[in-house]
């Protein structure tokens, strides 16, 4: 059974910094693996789908990586300001099924 | 609008009553799922559509779970004898085909079971 992880739990860093969230899963057969975002009582927003083909993908001040044949991923977010205050959770999608298996999500406060 | 919505936004209950959450997609999109977040937690899978019929329903956690998409487009979870551990916020996402592709997601049902 696919088991995604994410940490840290939390994150607190003032405006400006760069800054690594990580993401471990337990099952390397994915299909694909994507990172959302999500702000206190609202849905989640897509920010990055990175296929198991691919070992990254960019979007403006994010990156993506991913390592499949370790079970890793990380989101590196570059010169972070306080509207990326929200909880950034990232989800494998397993190569024979169609739902997303999501970690418990890092809940990341940026300080102005 | 143009994205999923979903209906009531929030919604109280007493145990043992029936609910009834509905999920409008985005138009055009063949693919719907429906998602079960806890506190503190990230959505966990309950039942994927594809047009108008159940694709995997592995994630239903009982037979009081129970999900209906009769036209392929508007989607309602239902649950029934509800219990206090059915609390939760209910999310529902839908993609263009299915094929494991980017999905977009509704703001949720917060649902609470007294």
């Amino acid at each position: 059974k696919q088991e995604v992880t994410q940490i840290p739990a939390a994150l607190s860093v003032p405006e400006g910094e760069n800054l690594v969230l990580n993401c471990s899963f337990t099952d390397s057969a994915i299909y694909n693996l994507q990172w959302f975002r999500q702000d206190p009582g609202k849905g989640l927003t897509s920010l990055l789908l990175i296929q198991s083909s691919q070992r990254e993908q960019t979007s403006g001040r994010l990156n993506a990586s991913l390592d499949k044949s370790s079970g890793r991923s990380t989101l590196y977010i570059a010169a972070s300001q306080p509207g990326d205050s929200a909880t950034y959770l990232c989800a494998v999608s397993p190569s024979y099924g169609q739902n997303f298996v999501f970690g418990p999500g890092t809940r990341l406060s940026v300080l102005p | 609008g143009a994205g999923v919505s979903q209906t009531p936004s929030n919604k109280v209950t007493e145990k043992g009553k029936y609910v009834e959450l509905r999920c409008d997609p985005i138009s055009g999109h063949t693919a719907l799922y429906w998602y079960r977040q806890s506190l503190g937690q990230g959505p966990e899978f309950l039942i994927y559509f594809q047009g108008t019929g159940a694709a995997d329903d592995s994630g239903l956690p009982n037979d009081r779970f129970f999900a209906v998409r009769p036209e392929g487009s508007v989607s309602t979870l239902k649950i029934q004898r509800t219990e206090r551990g059915d609390s939760a916020v209910y999310l529902c996402a839908s993609s263009l085909s299915g094929g494991r592709e980017t999905q977009y997601f509704g703001p949720g049902t917060r649902l609470l079971v007294l």
